[in-house]
């Protein structure tokens, strides 16, 4: 089992649609969590964190959930310019060890008119 | 405000040769990473930095050196660059442990 894993998609939905996705980890010691934006060919660009009490930032809302180890975003009345991969990241102190770092391989989200 | 730059953006080498990718930030983070991008396995770490002359493996370690003299540089060589080095290359910093990380553009290396 992969340590973070994520539905690779691609996720197909209409302009004004509500999306959702998930992000597992199978480390429970995991502490750090983030959402990060890549659009094709160009570098992630952090999105939002993800705290314990959860966050929103607009149309963007982060939740964790440390029971099941997972976490997820959603994304209300989609844009077209929302089209992108998302990616996860679980971190976890100390950075000492190679995999206290790891991203999911991204879920695709593509827009339609 | 620059941020975080990394260079050559293109690179196509030879098999065996030696190549260096530069990555430079002015933000004055503590923690610097070099990532590969590939296919089928998302990013992975190869190398980071807790500080100047601080350095520590990744998770695809092999094949690489890095250096950090000074803060602000982490360049990352190639000592003898193999086909399946071939890869997109992203640097990254952070100001803090467990915070999160912001990105150079990435360098594109074709090794033929």
């Amino acid at each position: 089992r992969k340590e973070v894993e994520q539905d690779p998609g691609p996720f197909n939905v209409p302009e004004g649609a509500t999306v959702a996705f998930n992000c597992t980890y199978s480390n429970s010691a995991s502490q750090s969590f983030f959402w990060y934006r890549q659009d094709c060919r160009k570098e992630p660009k952090l999105l939002m964190s993800v705290y314990s009490s959860g966050n929103e930032d607009g149309r963007f809302t982060a939740q964790l959930n440390r029971a099941s180890q997972y976490i997820s975003l959603l994304i209300r009345d989609s844009k077209l310019s929302d089209s992108a991969t998302y990616l996860c990241v679980v971190t976890a102190t100390p950075y000492s060890s190679a995999s206290k770092i790891i991203f999911g391989s991204g879920t695709r989200l593509s827009i339609r008119p | 405000d620059a941020g975080i730059t990394q260079s050559p953006r293109y690179k196509i080498t030879e098999t065996g040769r030696q190549v260096t990718l530069m990555c430079h930030q002015t933000w004055s983070h503590s923690y610097m990473f070099w990532y590969r991008q590939d296919l089928g396995h998302g990013l992975r770490l190869i190398y980071y930095s807790a500080a100047a002359d601080i350095t520590d493996k990744g998770e695809v370690p092999d094949g690489y050196v890095v250096s950090r003299s000074k803060t602000e540089n982490f360049p990352l060589t190639l000592e003898s660059a193999t086909r399946s080095q071939t890869s997109v290359y992203f640097c990254a910093s952070s100001n803090r442990e467990l915070y999160e990380q912001y990105f150079g553009p990435g360098t594109r290396l074709t090794v033929t």
